[in-house]
């Protein structure tokens, strides 16, 4: 059974980098036909995709935060990382990982990790 | 950005009404659309796809229509444990974005 979990530092200071690794059990995240996302969700608010990162290592980001974000792959530990710089107290979120698939017109994230949360403060 | 604008916004409904959920796109999206449902203090779990396709394990009082740019989530018989905010999403286009949430109360 597919397993995400999300690790990393739950307390950023302003100007620093957010970085949290995703460790992806029960598929290898080489296969081909899914994408790995970041997606967060500010505190009693909607949900945000930050963008995804396929086996063969390329990426797409939400424009919004382009500048910011980079997502890489860790073949030899089955994970993938999410690293967001020059953060703000905007950025303080909960961050989930997930898997994406293409089906029936439609890509939709059918597993997600259970989300940590980051929060940005001096 | 595609903006997708779901309503009502929260709504309260008892044990084994039906319920419907809406959901509106800001251009045509075809049928690349999902539902989801959030239980609080836990990640989104993925209902719908395709408008309406029903994700693998999920009951069959939830089922889902619609193409262009209205869609809706029906819960045919409410349960108990269906209480949560349910989120559509659109992938027409890979800057993915969803609906701001429909929380779903239990009377």
């Amino acid at each position: 059974q597919l397993q995400l979990q999300e690790s990393g530092s739950g307390l950023v200071k302003p100007s620093q980098t957010l970085s949290l690794t995703c460790a992806v059990s029960g598929a290898s995240i080489l296969s081909g036909g899914y994408s790995w996302n970041w997606i967060r969700q500010p505190p009693g608010q909607g949900l945000e995709w930050i963008g995804y990162i396929f086996h063969t290592g390329s990426t797409y980001y939400n424009p919004s935060l382009r500048s910011r974000v980079a997502i890489s792959l860790d073949r030899s530990k089955n994970q993938f990382s999410l690293n967001l710089s020059s953060v703000t107290a905007a950025d303080t979120a909960v961050y989930y990982c997930a898997r994406a698939a293409e089906r029936v017109a439609a890509t939709s994230f059918d597993s997600w990790g259970q989300g940590t949360l980051v929060t940005v403060s001096s | 950005d595609i903006q997708m604008t779901q309503s009502p916004s929260s709504l309260s409904a008892s044990v084994g009404d039906r319920v419907t959920i809406t959901c509106r796109a800001s251009q045509s999206i075809g049928r690349s659309l999902s539902w989801y449902q959030q239980k609080p203090g836990e990640a989104p779990h993925l209902l719908i796809y395709g408008a309406s396709t029903v994700q693998s394990g999920v009951p069959s009082r939830f089922s889902g229509i619609g193409s262009g740019t209205e869609f809706t989530l029906t819960v045919s018989s409410l349960q108990a444990e269906d209480l949560g905010t349910y989120f559509c999403q659109q992938s027409y286009n890979t800057l993915y974005t969803f609906g701001q949430g429909t929380k779903l109360e239990i009377k």
